[in-house]
């Protein structure tokens, strides 16, 4: 089955300064790639998505982007804020044949934001 | 609508004891997945229902784990004799028709076996 890494687990950075936040996957079907934050005691909510067809997606700060070759992903938080500061969870879904898009998760990356 | 609902967001058991879960997807969402997170880890894939028709279940799901979704709404999830390393948080996920969308957590049960 699908193996997701992911790296730093923990990431401390001042205000203001970027963030990176790595995953590589194992199986190179695996098609769809999303972000979830969780704040303690809360929900995983989703941050951004890619899908295999793309290269790189963006929404204000948050960038990711995708080489399918190398399978491995990237999150990019630019202009950190403390508010941004909770664990960051990539995942990989292989949409078609008998896994039925179910989300295999890497272990975490604690980012904290210092003012 | 506002989202993903699950119920109760709490449990305390004793071990042995039988506990079931309820999840109530985002109408429309024909799609629901369960999983479990344990402290500082990713959530891990438990099953899925597409409809009420149970598709696939994780090889972490003993026999002493169900889950139903009888009419293709609300699904449950018990736990029966259950066991301290059940302690955990268990997430319910919907999502849309198409498998490579974007699924929309619970807040999640936390359950502690004593």
């Amino acid at each position: 089955g699908e193996n997701v890494e992911q790296h730093p687990s923990t990431l401390s950075v001042q205000e203001g300064d970027s963030a990176v936040i790595k995953c590589t996957y194992s199986d190179s079907a695996s098609n769809y790639f999303p972000w979830y934050k969780q704040e303690l005691g809360k929900r995983p909510q989703l941050i951004i998505d890619i899908r295999s067809n793309v290269g790189e997606k963006k929404d204000q700060r948050i960038a990711v982007t995708l080489n399918k070759t190398a399978k491995h992903f990237s999150l990019h938080i630019t202009e950190t804020q403390p508010e941004d500061s909770a664990v960051y969870f990539c995942a990989a879904s292989l949409a078609g044949g008998t896994s039925y898009g179910k989300l295999t998760f890497g272990q975490g990356t604690i980012l904290t934001v210092h003012p | 609508d506002t989202g993903v609902s699950q119920d109760p967001r709490h449990k305390i058991t004793k071990r042995g004891q039988n506990v079931t879960f309820r999840c109530d997807p985002i109408s429309e969402h024909n799609r629901l997945y369960w999983y479990r997170q344990t402290l500082g880890q990713g959530p891990e894939f438990l099953t899925y229902f597409q409809n009420e028709a149970q598709l696939e279940k994780s090889r972490l799901l003993s026999d002493r784990f169900s889950a139903e979704r009888p009419k293709g709404s609300f699904s449950t999830l018990e736990i029966q004799r259950t066991e301290q390393g059940d302690s955990a948080m268990y997430l319910c996920a919907s999502a849309p028709g198409q498998m490579a969308d974007t699924q929309y957590f619970g807040p999640g049960t936390r359950l502690t076996v004593l």
